[in-house]
């Protein structure tokens, strides 16, 4: 298995330019989410996804969007980059069976640079 | 709000010594992870806690969860090189459904 990968790993834009992040997972997890990391900030929740079909949005949504049309694949998009979009973004996957953990499974992580 | 803290931010130890990671969260949860980064890489689970009073130890770190408390502590044993890293604990709360809120994380490097 290939757990949780993501497309591309390093990407450079321009301020204004659009993009998509692929996440991809073959582990038939319901749950997906996407963060982005910044020093000194941990990591922080942009949407999620709690099975095909379905987006919420987590707690640093502005300017991203979204979409699970497939269980295995999970999109973030960037309509109009902006520098403040500079950032490290992991992809994480996970399941719950009966009352056990909700575990999450990350991917290797896109670092995006904005100029 | 769940909000969850680490303490200390920034540890730097020397090799042998034994220390403590501390992780505070602010509302009720008996699950709570441990995850570890090394630089420039993703992270990996470390330990999942699910009920209080858990302990979990995998070599030279051990983990321990107290709910009453709404604390973890992360403990290093005799600290090698090779556990330097990034150290982050993370919490789902009983609302939170799926979703981890995450501490800052503790850069951790072990001196020679």
């Amino acid at each position: 298995n290939a757990g949780v990968t993501q497309t591309p790993k390093f990407r450079v834009l321009k301020t204004g330019q659009s993009m998509t992040l692929l996440c991809a997972q073959d582990m038939n997890h319901e749950y997906m989410y996407w963060y982005r990391q910044d020093p000194g900030m941990g990591l922080r929740l942009i949407h999620y996804s709690v099975g095909e079909g379905t987006t919420a949005k987590g707690e640093v949504p502005d300017g991203y969007n979204v979409s699970r049309l497939k269980k295995q694949n999970f999109l973030l998009g960037l309509e109009s980059a902006a520098p403040s979009q500079t950032s490290v973004y992991f992809c994480a996957s996970s399941y719950r069976a009966g009352f056990s953990s909700y575990e999450q499974y990350f991917g290797p992580g896109t670092r995006l640079t904005v100029t | 709000e769940l909000k969850v803290e680490q303490n200390p931010l920034f540890l730097s130890m020397q090799e042998g010594k034994n220390y403590t990671i501390y992780c505070n969260y602010s509302t009720t949860s008996d699950r709570l992870y441990w995850y570890r980064q090394d630089p420039g890489k993703s992270l990996e689970s470390l330990f999942v806690l699910l009920s209080n009073g858990a302990v979990k130890q995998e070599g030279r770190l051990m983990a321990s969860l107290d709910t009453k408390a709404r604390l973890s502590t992360l403990h290093i044993t005799a600290a090698v090189h090779d556990l330097s890293a990034t150290y982050f604990c993370a919490v789902d709360g009983v609302t939170s459904g799926s979703r981890l809120t995450f501490g800052e994380g503790t850069q951790l490097t072990v001196n020679p």
